[in-house]
């Protein structure tokens, strides 16, 4: 059973809008929340990430929200660019990191 | 580079011989992990180091797959008897520190087929 859950396999937006990426987790005991972007041939690449004590964290464009309740995650990234097309995954847990299977973005010029 | 560096980059082997595959994680992470990502999926945790220790290895498919760190630096991921089903990109992971909430940071891969 999957315990981090990324519903979407893919996303087009254009480009300038807002690109809202959503997770789901199953696991109340994770503590660290985390995305990364992955181009084709290379490894995942750290984005941005946030604690179970926090409920935002913002990184210049990337912004990723919290919500321990629902047990939801979402990064959004505002404005979106052309370079933001990749697949993002979104990762959970504390000592080990749980991958969901990534969702595939597309930046519309 | 300053990153993680894997070798090879590509590795073809038949089906029943061994492989190994090298991590060279950043200069002074403690902590270091191997994943196996399948086509389509995210990558899926084999093992993790602390040092020169292996504190989990639950991730490990079977006991053809063996990770050892000697030095508490550079990694190596054997598989022995290599089968079809290990065909897959192998990551390896590197984080400053070995509690939680420091970001892993990964290499490009080994993208391994067996035929």
């Amino acid at each position: 059973d999957q315990q981090v859950k990324q519903n979407s396999p893919s996303l087009s937006v254009q480009e300038g809008r807002i690109s809202i990426l959503n997770c789901d987790y199953t696991n109340s005991m994770f503590d660290y929340f985390l995305w990364y972007k992955k181009y084709p041939a290379e490894g995942p690449t750290f984005l941005i990430s946030i604690s179970s004590i926090k409920d935002k964290n913002e990184d210049g464009r990337f912004t990723v929200f919290l919500n321990k309740s629902a047990k939801h995650l979402s990064l959004h990234i505002v404005p979106s660019q052309p370079g933001d097309s990749a697949v993002y995954f979104c990762a959970a847990g504390d000592d080990k990191i749980i991958f969901g299977k990534g969702t595939r973005l597309h930046i519309l010029p | 580079g300053a990153g993680v560096s894997q070798s090879p980059r590509y590795k073809v082997a038949k089906r029943g011989q061994d492989v190994a595959l090298r991590c060279d994680p950043i200069s002074g992470h403690v902590s270091l992990f191997w994943y196996q990502q399948a086509l389509g999926q995210g990558p899926e945790f084999l093992t993790y180091f602390q040092n020169e220790a292996q504190l989990d290895k639950s991730g490990l498919p079977s006991d053809r797959f063996f990770a050892e760190r000697p030095e508490g630096s550079v990694s190596t991921l054997k598989i022995q008897r290599t089968q079809q089903e290990d065909s897959a990109v192998y990551l390896c992971a590197s984080s400053l520190a070995g509690n939680s909430n420091q970001p892993q940071h990964f290499g490009d891969g080994t993208r391994l087929s067996i035929l």
